[in-house]
């Protein structure tokens, strides 16, 4: 069974400038998770979907963070315009019937500059 | 407000064994979820406790008491790979909340 696939694995781009993060999940697994890695800490939940829905969007920045997951299978968690203060790993993770139990993608390094 | 507390650092030697403890306060707990990260790597589940009492699974065993809002992961026979980052997680109904980890450094 493939796992979670990210892309790019790193990224850097200067502040204030956009950056776009692409996340194919688990095969059958409805529910799908961005999470936010900055250095030394837990990741933290971004948005959450359930199929192409979302359940929790509420950590989200959503004045310069988006997300989407059309069809209800791969997605994509934007940053426009990106800030210092962003520089972190962004996680994709997904699960099949129950939260507890998460598939964690590799990761986007992402370095503002 | 939600807070789980976890030690930041744990040093132990090969072959000995360790406990991380977690504690945690929020609404709506439904269990404890444990996850393992090396550097650079993406976390991978470790075992999760939904009631309270001992789940074991290989060298890892998790604890959960719930009427005092704590759990731990033991290692056991510790091994030069068990060097990671270990996150405590809360089940807040259909999410995890993360605590902001254990380094756990396995000494020779």
């Amino acid at each position: 069974e493939a796992g979670v696939a990210q892309s790019p694995r790193y990224k850097i781009i200067e502040k204030r400038q956009s950056v776009a993060f692409w996340c194919n999940p688990i095969s059958g697994h409805a529910t799908l998770y961005w999470y936010q890695q900055i250095l030394g800490q837990g990741p933290k939940l971004l948005i959450q979907f359930q199929n192409n829905g979302v359940v929790d969007d509420s950590q989200l920045p959503k004045d310069r963070f988006s997300a989407e997951r059309l069809k209800g299978v791969d997605s994509t968690l934007k940053i426009q315009p990106a800030k210092l203060e962003d520089s972190a790993v962004y996680l994709c993770a997904s699960s099949h019937r129950s939260p507890h139990e998460q598939y964690f993608g590799p990761g986007t390094r992402l370095t503002v500059t | 407000g939600q807070s789980l507390e976890q030690p930041s650092e744990v040093t132990a030697v090969e072959g000995a064994i360790v406990q991380i403890n977690c504690t945690y306060q929020t609404s709506g707990f439904y269990g404890l979820s444990w996850y393992q990260q090396h550097d650079g790597g993406a976390p991978t589940f470790l075992s999760y406790n939904a009631l309270d009492g001992l789940e074991e699974t290989g060298r890892f065993s998790s604890f959960l008491s719930r009427s005092d809002s704590y759990g731990y992961l033991l290692l056991q026979e510790l091994q030069m790979k068990d060097s990671a980052s270990y996150f405590c997680a809360v089940r807040n109904t259909g999410k995890l909340i993360f605590g902001q980890g254990t380094t756990l450094q396995v000494k020779p």
